[in-house]
């Protein structure tokens, strides 16, 4: 059962356009949400993140939308830069009777072209 | 300043053999996670450490897998009797304290390859 879901495993972009990346959960408790970028043979990285109560979250070309509603969040780059070629993996987490719990999306593949 | 480590970088085992993986974590960060990644699937969470309490288990895959964590430092997840499934690149996170909305800075991992 993927609380998280990454549908696209993979999306290319000219470079300067904008590229726009999607992710769907499932579980109502989750209140809040991140995304985290990984080159190869590299642990993921941070990048931005986004509380339940906010429906957007912006630093410098990265911007975050949540929809409650429809359970559903996405990551907008602009302008997609080569540099921004990598995985990028959606993640919720919430507190659940006193622990927390952490789940990941299987991710979507940015190619930018350059 | 030095970021999360992990060792060894890469473990070639045959099945039914234990082995044992090291996590190092960011110095000063009391919480520690353990996640899996089998090849293209996304990072699944095992189990995470509040100083060196382990509040919920329910994460890891079998009764084979157990970590550990001495006070406020290394980790180690250990797989008993290894099998092929296994094989996965494992990753250590950790972060100043546990919460969900911290974020969690990761170790390159360990690719282990179950023979």
């Amino acid at each position: 059962d993927q609380q998280v879901k990454q549908n696209s495993p993979s999306l290319s972009v000219q470079e300067g356009r904008i590229s726009i990346l999607n992710c769907d959960y499932t579980n109502s408790m989750f209140d809040y949400f991140l995304w985290y970028k990984k080159y190869p043979a590299e642990g993921p990285t941070f990048l931005i993140s986004i509380s339940s109560i906010k429906d957007k979250n912006e630093d410098g070309r990265f911007t975050v939308f949540l929809n409650k509603s429809a359970k559903h969040l996405s990551l907008h780059i602009v302008p997609s830069q080569p540099g921004d070629s990598a995985v990028y993996f959606c993640a919720a987490s919430a507190e659940i009777a006193g622990t927390y719990k952490y789940i990941f999306g299987t991710g979507t593949r940015l190619k930018v072209l350059a | 300043g030095a970021g999360v480590s992990q060792s060894p970088s890469n473990k070639v085992t045959e099945k039914g053999k234990d082995v044992e993986l090291r996590c190092d974590p960011i110095s000063g960060h009391t919480a520690l996670y353990w996640y899996r990644q089998r090849l293209g699937q996304g990072l699944e969470f095992l189990i995470y450490f509040q100083g060196n309490s382990a509040p919920d288990k329910s994460g890891l895959p079998s009764d084979r897998f157990s970590a550990e964590r001495t006070g406020e430092s290394v980790s180690t997840l250990t797989i008993q009797r290894t099998q092929q499934e296994d094989s996965a690149v494992y990753l250590c996170a950790s972060s100043p304290i546990v919460g969900q909305k911290n974020e969690q800075y990761f170790g390159p991992g360990t690719r282990l390859t179950v023979t």
